[in-house]
């Protein structure tokens, strides 16, 4: 059964910083990965897309990698700034099925 | 462009009361999926459907129903309404060329 795992469930870090946030997940057999944001009371919103073929993809500040074989994905926000403050999701939609499998997601804070 | 639809925004419904959730989408999506999110987790999916006529069971079915007569609507049923559905729904939509998921901005229901 596919499981996705994201750690640490927080992080603060100050303005500026250049951050990764994690994803894991326990089988390599996936279709495509997708990073969200969901601000407090909001729904989700799709950050970028990875198809089980690509390495990477990138939008503006972000950058977002995938290793299959690692079964790990990672999130690079650059020069973070508070209006990043948000909590970040992975979610993976296993070979097979239209299926998406959440992670539990890390809540960001960008101090000013 | 409306995008994903979801009404009510709050509900508060007693045990036993039965409602419905209300999602429409107006980007010709193929694929809808309905997650429920609790305090504190990931998103868990409920129901999910690939086209008008076809639905599917997800996660955690147990307690709900859909329907799915049009590729723009699909409605959430809940028959006997439990503390244990206490969470926020949020419906969502992909198109099987792009995959990218879009999402409403959720329903909060309390049984109380």
């Amino acid at each position: 059964k596919q499981e996705v795992t994201q750690i640490p469930a927080a992080l603060s870090v100050p303005e500026g910083e250049n951050l990764v946030l994690n994803c894991s997940f326990t089988d390599s057999a996936i279709y495509n990965l997708q990073w969200f944001r969901q601000d407090p009371g909001k729904g989700l919103t799709s950050l970028l897309l990875i198809q089980s073929s690509q390495r990477e993809q990138t939008s503006g500040r972000l950058n977002a990698s995938l290793d299959k074989s690692s079964g790990r994905s990672t999130l690079y926000i650059a020069a973070s700034q508070p209006g990043d403050s948000a909590t970040y999701l992975c979610a993976v939609r296993p070979m097979g099925t239209y299926k998406y499998i959440f992670g539990t997601g890390t809540r960001l804070k960008v101090l000013a | 462009n409306a995008g994903v639809t979801q009404t009510p925004k709050f509900r508060i419904l007693k045990i036993g009361q039965s409602m419905t959730l209300q999602c429409t989408q107006d980007m010709n999506h193929n694929y809808m999926y309905w997650y429920r999110q609790d305090p504190g987790m990931g998103l868990k999916l409920i129901y999910y459907s690939v086209g008008a006529g076809i639905t599917d069971k997800g996660e955690v079915p147990n307690g709900y129903n859909v329907s799915r007569s049009t590729t723009e609507d699909f409605p959430l049923r809940l028959e006997l309404a439990a503390p244990s559905q206490t969470s926020v729904y949020f419906c969502a939509s992909s198109d099987s060329n792009n995959e990218k998921l879009f999402f409403g901005s959720g329903t909060q229901l309390s049984v109380l």
